[in-house]
């Protein structure tokens, strides 16, 4: 199975300030053959489902704020919120469609400082 | 509007088994991989498995942690996909999302249920 790590395991920014979340994956999740980085970003409201920010490593899900980016290939990924918003504490998480079973990280708690 | 509908959740006892449905509506059913995914209390997002559609002969995969105690299916004269769980442990206790991508292919999450509720406990 793939694994896939997120560090920090939580983050507390200033309102306006960044946040940048790391996932790590036990090897590569991209294939050759088309250059795809098989890796995507979820943010986790309490009671509510998983919402999809980015998949493609880098590809912004319609109707999501351009304050989320994700960046990386091969193994080394990141999601970056450029400016935090009082409506953007979540849960975090990475998870990798490059082969079954398809895993996400641990997950990454973000606050307001 | 897009929607999925999970139930068939709630109290069973260790050993038992149990079966939900997650019924769609909004978006080809028939075209789309269907994938299920949980999240125990406290815990992050597990995925547990998934049905691919007819054209890719139903093909299905699971989490490796569940041993083979775990079966999904679909109807797509319901619009309906299935998770049939078996000897059912504590640790199955979760919250059971089902979710779906874009496309047969597509294993990033873009729909999602609100989830249901299974709670193993004698």
């Amino acid at each position: 199975d793939i694994v896939l790590t997120q560090s920090p395991d939580s983050l507390a920014v200033s309102l306006g300030e960044r946040a940048t979340i790391n996932c790590k994956s036990s090897q590569s999740i991209s294939y050759s053959s088309n250059n795809n980085n098989y890796l995507a970003w979820y943010q986790h409201k309490p009671g509510q489902p998983p919402k999809l920010l980015i998949y493609w490593a880098s590809t912004r899900e319609s109707g999501v704020p351009d304050r989320f980016s994700g960046s990386g290939s091969g193994t080394d990924f990141t999601l970056t919120i450029s400016s935090l918003q009082a409506e953007d504490v979540a849960v975090y998480y990475c998870q990798q469609y490059h082969s079954p079973p398809f895993t996400f990280g641990p997950g990454t708690k973000v606050d307001i400082k | 509007e897009v929607q999925l509908v999970e139930s068939g959740g709630g109290l069973v006892q260790p050993g038992g088994s149990l079966k939900l449905s997650c019924a769609a509506s909004g978006f080809t059913f028939s075209g789309s991989a269907m994938h299920w995914v949980r999240q125990a209390s406290g815990k992050g997002l597990e995925w547990v498995g998934r049905i691919r559609t007819k054209t890719n002969n139903y093909a299905t995969a699971y989490a490796t942690s569940l041993e083979g105690r775990f079966t999904v299916s679909r109807d797509d004269s319901k619009n309906t996909a299935y998770l049939q769980m078996n000897s059912l442990k504590t640790d199955d206790t979760a919250v059971y999302y089902c979710t779906s991508g874009y496309y047969d292919s597509s294993a990033y999450f873009g729909y999602w249920g609100r989830g249901t509720l299974v709670t193993v406990s004698s």
